[in-house]
């Protein structure tokens, strides 16, 4: 089955500690994206790849942080500089960076203690 | 699940009614709009797509209407079902690269 997995679903962490969301795709797509999800909000961009080993920042990047090593994977990181983690976190991917549509990931609720 | 529509508007529709979901755009030099269906819990699942130069496409029963003139788009569903219940985005393609920009989202409750 091709798809986005993420894991874990729900994650749970203390004020003050790194976490580290996972994003696997196999759907051989050279963009990908992390977005932040939060109550009466639509989706806002956090980083994105068009392709490995780079990234930009999208439109609430800060306390964030990505890496792109393989096609497959596009890992996010959130610091604790982030003042305000709780959230659910979706991660998509696209087959080139001007294809529109994207393919969403089913989530990370991250609770931070 | 995961609440993710506490504070959106919500469409109430009567299964079996047609449900009518809208949306203002923001960026009149977009060239591509997506609806996507959240349930939830779930990430967003594609549903339909337009560019901007088609005003109407058709799925199997949704409808999507472009309205360049006053940055207006829309979601028709037909014959509402309760597996329809979810949250509704429109996203628009802002750039050519091919970032989107979603809209706040809309709650569809299905009644019975």
């Amino acid at each position: 089955d091709g798809g986005i997995t993420q894991s874990p679903k729900y994650l749970f962490r203390k004020e003050g500690q790194n976490v580290t969301l996972s994003c696997e795709q196999n759907l051989n797509h050279d963009a990908m994206y992390w977005y932040r999800q939060d109550p009466g909000q639509g989706l806002r961009l956090i980083y994105y790849s068009q392709i490995v080993n780079d990234f930009q920042k999208g439109d609430i990047a800060e306390g964030y942080s990505v890496s792109r090593e393989k096609k497959e994977s596009f890992p996010l990181t959130v610091t604790s500089a982030q003042k305000n983690p709780t959230a659910f976190y979706l991660c998509a991917s696209s087959l080139a960076g001007g294809h529109p549509e994207q393919f969403f990931g089913p989530g990370t609720r991250l609770t931070v203690l | 699940g995961e609440s993710v529509g506490l504070h959106l508007p919500t469409l109430s529709v009567q299964e079996g009614d047609n449900s009518i979901i809208n949306c203002a755009y923001s960026n009149s030099a977009s060239d591509y709009f997506i609806w996507y269906k959240q349930e939830s819990g779930k990430g967003p699942q594609f549903i339909i797509d337009i560019r901007s130069n088609m005003d109407k496409r058709q799925g199997q029963r949704v409808t999507v209407l472009l309205n360049k003139t006053v940055k207006h788009l829309s979601l028709q569903i037909a014959a509402t079902q309760p597996g329809d219940s979810a949250v509704y985005f429109c996203a628009e393609k802002t750039d050519s690269w091919g970032k989107l920009q979603f809209g706040a989202g809309t709650q569809v409750v299905v009644t019975p």
